[in-house]
């Protein structure tokens, strides 16, 4: 069940650039996307969130792009920095604050210096 | 900033042992859930917990799975009997009851069960 994908596993980015993370999902029912950071040995922890209503939300150095019509988002980091450097998931609920989260594959990312 | 809370951070058991995964919630959330990984696996969805009853639960939450408020802080994962399989990391989550329905879901640290 690949509702949600994560295409790239891994991406390595110098300090100070832009980071790119890509997610596209399957399901057009999902209203709502969120993306976690991880840490090995950690549990996922929230960065930031969209509603289906909005195609961009910003927090900082993290905006969040939903494109609807091709079920795709991505999380851009500017200026990305060392500390950014875990494993980034994407996942998915239907509407409703009670509804499970689908989660992508992941995708490693490294900063380097 | 509060935070979910899991204990214990590592437990080894024996196939065909019973264990007890626990976690105390974020004190004003009133959704909790169970996800789990198993290792090189994406995240996955076992079960939602509201008003103290089952909201939703996936196919990987069968009969040998329960989850438990006992007191109104802790909640809790059983597994009835272990089976190799079942070894994984288990992640707590809550989240609270928001105006519009969303909201994000917040995670503990997890448990790290080992199924021998």
């Amino acid at each position: 069940d690949q509702q949600v994908k994560q295409n790239s596993p891994s991406l390595s980015v110098q300090e100070g650039r832009i980071s790119i993370l890509n997610c596209d999902y399957t399901n057009s029912m999902f209203d709502y996307f969120l993306w976690y950071k991880k840490y090995p040995a950690e549990g996922p922890t929230f960065l930031i969130s969209i509603s289906s209503i909005k195609d961009k939300n910003e927090d900082g150095r993290f905006t969040v792009f939903l494109n609807k019509s091709a079920k795709h988002l991505s999380l851009h980091i500017v200026p990305s920095q060392p500390g950014d450097s875990a494993v980034y998931f994407c996942a998915a609920s239907l509407a409703g604050t009670a509804s499970k989260l689908t989660f992508g594959t992941g995708t490693r990312l490294q900063v380097t210096l | 900033e509060p935070e979910v809370t899991q204990t214990p951070s590592h437990q080894v058991t024996q196939m065909g042992q019973e264990v007890i995964l626990r976690c105390v919630p974020i004190s004003n959330h009133l959704y909790f859930y169970w996800y789990r990984q198993i290792l090189g696996q994406k995240v996955e969805f076992l079960v939602s917990f509201y008003n103290n009853e089952i909201s939703e639960k996936s196919e990987i939450f069968d009969d040998q799975f329960s989850v438990e408020r006992p007191d109104g802080s802790n909640f809790t994962l059983k597994i009835r009997s272990t089976k190799l399989e079942d070894s994984a990391m288990y992640f707590c989550a809550s989240s609270e009851a928001r105006t519009g329905g969303l909201t994000e879901a917040f995670f503990g640290q997890g448990t790290r069960l080992t199924v021998v």
